[in-house]
Order: C-alpha cells, then structure tokens, then sequence
C-alpha cells in the first residue's frame, strides 16, 4: 500500500532562516514523489517533482530510498513561502497520487 | 477553458439531501481525480478516471458517494443522504504527463 507521512502539521520559521519539510513514505517499488503547495486563496499547484530533478523558487527535495524520505528544504526562507505544502507519492505503473496530510508553514517577519 | 473549473464554488444542505459536484477538466487531459480536503485530514483520495478505462473507486468512504464521467470530459460527484462528516472541500483535478492541475474545489456545508 502506498502511504505518504508529513510529520509536522505546522512548521514557522524566520525569514532568512533555513527550512525543510520532512515527507516520508511507505512503499515497496520504486516511486514517483511530488511536493504540491497551495498559496493563500490560490488552487493546489505542482511545485517539484523527484525526476526532474530541478530547483523551483529556491526549494530543492532528493529522493532517499534508504531513510524512504523526500524532505523539502530551502536554504534562506522569504515571506511569500508561506503556505500550505503536501507531498505526494505515485507507485510503478500507478495513477493514483497519494497525498500526505499536509504541513502549514508560516515564515515570520 | 483556462483551467480546471469546478462548480458550484460552495454548497450549503441539509442532513439527508443528496448533492452534486461537477468538474470540468482542462480538455485534452485523459486523467480526472477527486479528493477530499478536510481540516487535519489533508487530501483525502477518492476516485480515479482514466480514457475508457474502469475507474479506481478505491478511495470512496461510502456507498453514499458515486461519481462518474461523461464522454470522458465532465464529470460528477453525488452523495447521496449527506451526513454532517461530509462536510470538506470537494477538489476535482485533471492531469497530463503527470502533472496534476486541480480546480478551485467545493467547499460543502451540511447542516
């Protein structure tokens, strides 16, 4: 079965600090792994996915197959990160994405 | 259309009445989900189409929820008898390459 766990339900930093947002996952193959955010009255939008392997608005996320993780991080958090982030996963031959439960991250002045 | 659009934007009913969601997807994209958003819950799976294929129903909570999909474009989600639980954001997407583009959902009340 697939499952996806985002420990933090909440997560504040400072702006300038740094930031991750952890995501584990369970499953036996070899996944695909999303992180989507959903700014302020804004619709849920794909930010990074693990085979691209590229940088989006500062954020990077590596796939770990030992530790099962694709935490998000971002080395010097701005205000406007704000928001509610999920991680996703998508097993072999798939459709289905399956989501995390989500953390709230708030970036403090 | 420019999106995804889901309608209506918000749904107030009665315990018992039987509602409907509908999506229309961006055209061209074979692939249509529903999920749930409820406060502390995240998002809830709840059912999968793809092209002419036998959608994945695995995600429906109860026999209350059905959905389907006409022509392979528009779709509807029914609940049947609404209970106070029921009560979330009904998000609808569709998606190509898989990549997912979701609409601005429905937020149902039931009262």
């Amino acid at each position: 079965a697939q499952r996806v766990t985002q420990p933090e339900k909440l997560l504040s930093v400072f702006k300038g600090a740094p930031v991750e947002l952890k995501c584990n996952y369970s499953y036996s193959g070899s996944p695909e792994l999303f992180w989507y955010v959903q700014y302020s009255r804004q619709r849920l939008q794909l930010l990074l996915r693990h085979i691209s392997r590229e940088s989006i608005k500062g954020f990077t996320a590596d796939l770990n197959k030992g530790e099962t993780s694709f935490h998000l991080k971002k080395p010097f958090a701005q205000e406007e990160d704000s928001a509610m982030y999920y991680c996703a996963l998508k097993g072999q031959g798939a459709q289905k994405l399956v989501f995390g439960q989500g953390t709230r991250l708030t970036i403090n002045p | 259309g420019a999106g995804v659009s889901q309608s209506p934007s918000n749904k107030v009913t009665e315990k018992g009445k039987d509602v409907e969601l509908r999506c229309d997807p961006i055209s061209g994209h074979t692939a249509l989900y529903w999920y749930r958003q409820s406060l502390g819950q995240g998002l809830e799976f709840l059912i999968y189409f793809q092209g002419n294929s036998a959608p994945d129903k695995s995600g429906l909570p109860s026999d209350r929820f059905s959905a389907e999909r006409t022509g392979g474009s528009v779709s509807t989600l029914t609940i049947q008898r609404t209970q106070q639980e029921d009560s979330a954001v009904y998000l609808c997407a569709s998606s190509l390459a898989g990549k997912l583009f979701f609409g601005s959902g429905t937020q149902l009340s039931v009262l």
